[in-house]
């Protein structure tokens, strides 16, 4: 199957700082990739979708400004937590679609804010 | 939205019984895809099942769109197959695709030697 990487696997941060995760499609091509978040004990939940090329569409109840999505080629989205609070800690998996639809996840990454 | 339900939401068993998880999702479906996520977090792919029947190894996967529902069969269980199964669906009729997945809230299997 296709692979996806993220870097980092875990951050810890201090509040009010902003930190960028990278996802990485490294033997496919993907023109959509997707953010998900997914706290303790619970299952995940699309944040939002991630076009190469276009602003990204985020689901309802997610603050487009806090979480910024750039999606620079078709192997790259990052997903940046602008001014990171306590209650964003939370882990975050990215996903990217092979073909047909088959999607592909990302080890996650699991973010601690101070 | 869809609704995504998953059954049981636990499942204890002893190395080398069989179980059946099973998906219900309430609208037609484009895409369907079973994962196990393992105790670091990382999901893989188990089957990409929209429709029909699959077989990969002691796992194997029905999907019966027309009822709306998924079965997942793992036999002859072991300890590593313990974690966290989900079934996760797209929304939509076949031929149309925007790639959003709707997760269940999963199975937690664990295995017992």
């Amino acid at each position: 199957g296709a692979v996806v990487s993220q870097h980092p696997s875990r951050v810890i941060c201090k509040s009010g700082t902003s930190v960028k995760i990278e996802c990485r499609s490294l033997d496919f091509q993907a023109t959509t990739m997707f953010w998900y978040r997914q706290f303790p004990k619970q299952s995940l939940m699309l944040m939002a979708t991630s076009n190469e090329g276009s602003k990204a569409t985020y689901e309802q109840g997610v603050e487009k400004d806090k979480f910024l999505i750039n999606h620079a080629s078709l192997t790259l989205s990052t997903l940046t937590v602008t001014s990171a609070h306590p209650e964003d800690s939370s882990f975050y998996i990215c996903s990217a679609s092979g073909d047909p639809n088959e999607q592909f996840f990302g080890p996650g990454t699991r973010l601690t804010v101070l | 939205g869809i609704q995504v339900e998953q059954s049981p939401p636990d499942l204890i068993l002893q190395e080398g019984a069989n179980s059946t998880l099973r998906c219900n999702f309430s609208d037609s479906v484009n895409n369907l895809q079973w994962f196990h996520q393992n105790p670091w977090g990382q999901l893989i792919n188990l089957f990409y099942i929209p429709s029909g029947t699959k077989q990969n190894g002691r796992l194997s996967a029905t999907t019966v769109a027309t009822e709306r529902y998924s079965l997942l069969y793992i036999s002859s269980s072991q300890t590593t197959d313990s974690g966290v199964y989900f079934c996760a669906v797209e929304e939509g009729a076949p031929g149309t695709s925007y790639g959003k997945l709707t997760f269940g809230q999963g199975t937690i299997l664990t295995v017992h030697p």
